[in-house]
């Protein structure tokens, strides 16, 4: 029983290019979690999806940011034009139900860096 | 979500048991304790959580106050393998079912020989 995979794991991008980032959750997960953690700091929820839908997005950024979870298929964050800021390491998570009766399997996490 | 509180750093002498305490002063009474773990530059790992009563598993136990305001993780025999940041999340039900599990800067555990 696989874990939860994300790829790649290290994305090198040029400042105005654009980052895509997939998750594919654990077997029998519809619940999955983004999250960012700058240097030396926390994580930071961005968004949480189930099969098709965005449920909130709260965390997300308004612009240049956007993520999916098609139904067939794994679950993309995709930055547009990206900046030094986006720098971070990037971990998804999925539950099989919601969150606060389950606990959540993190992936190994994408770390993004811009030049 | 309740606001959680944790030491921002403790060590512990490997083989001792490493006591983790965190507070929740604002805690619902629907709102479970989690715990995870970051070991440097991994994806948080689950640990244990708890409503009202202590639980035990094979990683840890986790001890709840009467109160529910406060509540302590021990790792009963710290191994050098235990070091990481140690993060207590209290979660609850919000609208449109979504729960937002929210990491501070959680208790940075250093075991040392």
């Amino acid at each position: 029983n696989a874990g939860v995979m994300q790829n790649p794991r290290h994305l090198v991008r040029r400042r105005g290019q654009e980052a895509r980032l997939r998750c594919s959750p654990m077997k029998g997960h519809s619940h999955v979690y983004w999250y960012r953690q700058l240097p030396e700091e926390g994580l930071k929820f961005m968004v949480y999806l189930q099969k098709e839908n965005i449920i909130d997005e709260s965390g997300m950024p308004k612009e240049r940011f956007s993520a999916e979870f098609p139904k067939e298929g794994p679950s993309i964050l995709r930055i547009q034009q990206v900046v030094r800021g986006d720098s971070a390491a990037y971990f998804c998570a999925s539950s099989p139900g919601l969150a606060g009766v389950n606990e959540q399997f993190f992936g190994p996490g994408t770390r993004l860096t811009v030049l | 979500d309740a606001k959680t509180t944790q030491p921002p750093s403790m060590d512990c002498a490997e083989g001792r048991a490493a006591n983790l305490p965190c507070n929740h002063s604002t805690i619902s009474g629907n709102e479970y304790v989690y715990w995870y773990r970051q070991i440097h530059s991994q994806g948080p790992q689950y640990i244990i959580h708890g409503l009202k009563n202590n639980e035990t598993n094979e990683m840890a136990s986790l001890i709840i106050t009467e109160d529910r305001k406060s509540s302590t993780l021990i790792l009963p025999h710290a191994t050098l393998r235990d070091t990481a940041v140690y993060y207590c999340i209290v979660r609850a039900l919000r609208l449109r079912g979504s729960y937002i599990p929210t990491f501070g800067r959680g208790t940075s555990l250093i075991v040392h020989p």
